[in-house]
């Protein structure tokens, strides 16, 4: 079974500044997707980045950008001039690309503060 | 972009009675959906997988006759929350995906928030 590892419960950043969130996923499969899901306070779920295994160029949406390790199994999620408004909880997903059902496998979560 | 609802947005209910949430995908076809439990300041847990017109799929340790997952049209599911307890109460996500592909992405509903006295 496919497991996603969030290591920082909590992390924090001045308004402006670069912040990076880490993600490890374990998998045996070849095929897959990787997400990156912001759920601020009023706990909608909203995508901010995918990321196809297959595609070796990492994933760029605005201020939000990956790093994406294959071999080493790590999606890091970058967020470039921080703001207010990025403050929320950040899930790191998993998804298969080898078999039908489209199941997520979340990680644990991080708490993304930004200080003004 | 893809939207899913879901009512109630919150529901208070007294022990013992059952409470239904509703899925609804209002601008697509939803071929599967999936539902989930999140705790507070926790990851989201997935209960179960429901495609239309056949039995929902079950995750191992939920109860299948205490959560009741119905999927009777391509764009709505629901919850039951059957005699529920207060340690039911939680914050309940649905998701829906349109069509068969891989590559489809899963678009998420608001939640509902149940609180059982």
């Amino acid at each position: 079974a496919q497991t996603v590892t969030q290591s920082q419960p909590e992390m924090s950043v001045q308004e402006a500044e670069t912040v990076t969130l880490s993600c490890t996923y374990d998998t045996s499969e070849s095929d897959y997707y990787l997400f990156w899901y912001k759920q601020p306070p009023s706990r909608q779920m909203i995508l901010v980045i995918r990321q196809e295994a297959y595609k070796q160029q990492n994933a760029t949406e605005n201020r939000f950008s990956v790093n994406f390790q294959k071999a080493a199994k790590s999606f890091s999620l970058k967020i470039s001039d921080s703001q207010l408004g990025d403050a929320a909880m950040y899930f790191c997903a998993y998804r298969s690309a080898e078999e039908y059902g489209n199941k997520l496998v979340f990680g644990a979560g991080t708490i993304l503060r930004v200080k003004s | 972009g893809a939207v899913v609802s879901q009512h109630p947005s919150w529901v208070i209910c007294k022990s013992g009675t059952s409470v239904k949430i509703e899925c609804r995908s209002l601008d697509f076809q939803a071929t599967t959906m999936f539902w989930y439990r999140q705790f507070p300041k926790q990851s989201l847990m997935l209960m179960a997988t429901s495609n239309e017109g056949s039995k929902a799929t079950y995750e191992q340790g939920v109860e299948k006759d205490k959560f009741l997952i119905n999927h009777a049209s391509l764009t709505l599911s629901t919850l039951t929350v059957t005699s529920a307890h207060p340690e039911d109460s939680s914050f309940y996500i649905c998701s829906a995906t349109p069509g068969l592909a891989v590559y489809n992405e899963q678009f998420f509903g608001p939640g509902t928030r149940l609180t059982v006295l």
